[in-house]
């Protein structure tokens, strides 16, 4: 199966917009990329996911790469409750299985 | 509503204890999930089933026994477990349509296993 790599943390300053990257250099053509975040005592939460193309919501854009080999998740102006572990996590095709990361530990001072 | 009920949240049992987690959503979803969590660490996957059926089984060793009795509930029995299965023990649903699994899983709060 294919597998993410992420930074282990990152810092960012409240109100400020936040770039978590992620590779993914052995993605197959149907895995999606799918990003979860993590409070403390809580399940995993969505954020995004996409297939080929950037993909904006309410909480976060994603940026994939042209090869699809690194994507970025992007939060437009962190807040203190922003504060999370975030997964980027390959979904293989339409089959439900989701590999995860060892996800970046983002911390936000105020 | 949009929850994934798990209970209990927390549970103590000792090695020849036999004991389930229980799982519910009124989603309607078809697909449902069990994910395992060691401290500081992402959950892998145990168990995906799909219309009340197993489809994925991540070679889970058979102290652990899934169950699907209908399209709202997920069971996990829990039969001599070890201490090294202390961990969170995730439940996750989602939809199902004709190609498959779309969408995002919708994660519980989770059940915290400690063997004794």
């Amino acid at each position: 199966d294919a597998k993410t790599t992420q930074p282990n943390s990152m810092e960012s300053n409240e109100e400020e917009p936040v770039h978590l990257p992620c590779n993914h250099s052995t993605i197959s053509g149907t895995d999606y990329i799918h990003w979860y975040r993590q409070l403390p005592s809580q399940g995993p939460e969505y954020v995004i996911h996409g297939l080929t193309s950037n993909v904006n919501n309410r909480m976060a854009s994603l940026a994939i790469a042209e090869d699809r080999k690194s994507s970025t998740l992007i939060l437009h102006r962190a807040t203190l409750r922003d504060a999370a572990v975030y997964y980027c996590i390959l979904r293989l095709g339409n089959t439900g299985k989701l590999i995860f990361g060892q996800g970046t530990t983002l911390q936000v001072k105020p | 509503d949009t929850e994934v009920t798990q209970t209990p949240k927390h549970l103590v049992m000792g090695m020849t204890n036999k004991k389930s987690l229980k799982c519910e959503q009124h989603m309607g979803h078809r697909a449902m999930y069990w994910y395992k969590q060691k401290a500081k660490k992402p959950p892998e996957l145990m168990f995906v089933y799909s219309y009340e059926k197993l489809s994925i089984n991540e070679s889970v060793p058979s102290r652990f026994s899934p169950e699907c009795p209908n399209s709202s509930l997920l069971n996990l029995h829990l039969h001599a477990l070890q201490p090294e299965d202390s961990a969170l023990y995730l439940c996750a649903s989602s939809q199902v349509r004709l190609q498959g699994v779309t969408g995002e899983l919708f994660f519980g709060e989770g059940s915290r296993l400690t063997v004794l």
